[in-house]
Order: C-alpha cells, then structure tokens, then sequence
C-alpha cells in the first residue's frame, strides 16, 4: 500500500512569490492535515480537510490556504511568501478520526 | 500558550540504557497521546499511544506512563540502541479535532 506522497521534495522560492505543494494520502483516507516544521518550534498544526472540507484550522495567517478534492488529495497554497516561511512543511492522512496520523516525508520550502 | 510542554530537547543516551522524555499537558479535554519516531528526511511515525483510562502501555521496548492528576505522560525506551537514535514528539488532542505537538526531543544513542 502506497503512503503519503508529497511533490516537490525540495522548492526554492523568493520573497513575495507564491507556492503550492501537494499531498496525495493514503488510498481510503479521507482526512488529510498539514503541518509547518521548523527547528526549535516542532509541528505546528496549519488546517485539516475532511471530505472537501475544512473540519479544523490552526493560528497561521490567511497567506496560507488549501483545499482538498473529490479524490481526497490536497493542495497547500502560500501566497506572499515571506523568509520566515522556510520550513518543512508536512502533510498527514488519516482514515476519519486524527488520532493516527500518517505523515509523508515532507516538501522543504526555501525562501530567499 | 503551548498546549503541550516536552523535554529535554536533546539526549544522549548509552547502548543498552533507558530513554526518558517527558511531557505535560494543558487541555483536560485531550484524550488521546501519542508519540512519533521521525528520522532525518523522514516525516513522522507514529510509535506508541495512549488513552487517560490507563497509567501505562508498554509495546516491546517503549512504554508511556501516564499521569492523568499532573497531566503530564512520558515515553520510556528500555535497553537503547543506536537503531532508536531520532527525534521524538509527543503530541495530544481528541479524535475528530487538531493535535498539539511537542517541540521535540533528538535521541542519540551511543554504541
């Protein structure tokens, strides 16, 4: 069984631009989270989708958004980068309930 | 406000000891703990979990003991091996809502 893909791997951006990463979960699971990970701070928790909607959302700004479609697969969207955006950012599926999480390997976001 | 408090940050641990991380708790409406294992390039996985209705679970070398009065739980790693260097997070929350996690704690066992 496939686990959770995450592309791009790696990005490099500068300040001001957008970027959107995806998520591809677990075949079945209709949850999927994201979490931004920086040194020192752990996972902070940015939004969760649930069947297409929002079910929980955390204390980041409006430059992040995302969405999930019909197949269960998600999008991450930042606008207005900013330097301290850098981080792995990390999504996690579930089948309904958040209680274990399946985490992907993560896409590292640069901004210069 | 932190909901969730871990330490240490970092541990170096003998091959052959015991790993002890800590963690404490705000919300009393959490009721379910985990722990992740993540190692570099490696998102999280989930290690061992626990519920308050219990004080320990124990899964082949890891235990979580659980202290629901001082809302604080640990994960306990018997005889460490260079295997288990990682980081650690513990996290909590309830099902259908947002999980809080720790800030972490990188392991390092020495041969």
């Amino acid at each position: 069984k496939a686990g959770v893909t995450q592309t791009p791997r790696y990005l490099i951006k500068t300040r001001g631009q957008q970027v959107t990463l995806s998520c591809s979960p677990i075949s079945g699971h209709r949850s999927v989270s994201w979490y931004q990970q920086t040194p020192g701070q752990g996972l902070q928790f940015l939004f969760e989708y649930f069947s297409e909607t929002q079910r929980n959302k955390g204390n980041f700004p409006g430059r992040f958004s995302g969405r999930q479609f019909s197949n269960s697969r998600s999008e991450m969207n930042v606008s207005t980068l900013e330097l301290g955006d850098s981080a792995l950012y990390l999504c996690a599926s579930s089948w309904d309930t958040n209680e274990k999480l399946f985490f992907g390997s993560g896409t590292q976001l640069s901004v210069l | 406000q932190q909901q969730v408090k871990q330490s240490p940050q970092s541990l170096i641990v003998q091959k052959g000891g015991i790993s002890i991380i800590n963690c404490a708790y705000e919300n009393t409406a959490f009721d379910y703990f985990p722990w992740y294992q993540q190692f570099p390039g490696k998102g999280p996985a989930l290690l061992i979990a626990i519920r308050p209705d219990v004080s320990e679970k124990k899964e082949g070398r890891f235990t979580i003991s659980f202290n629901k009065s001082a809302k604080q739980f640990s994960l306990h790693i018997m005889d460490s091996q260079p295997g288990d260097s990682a980081t650690y997070f513990c996290a909590a929350g309830a099902a259908l809502n947002q999980f809080y996690f720790g800030t972490g704690t990188s392991l390092t066992v020495i041969p």
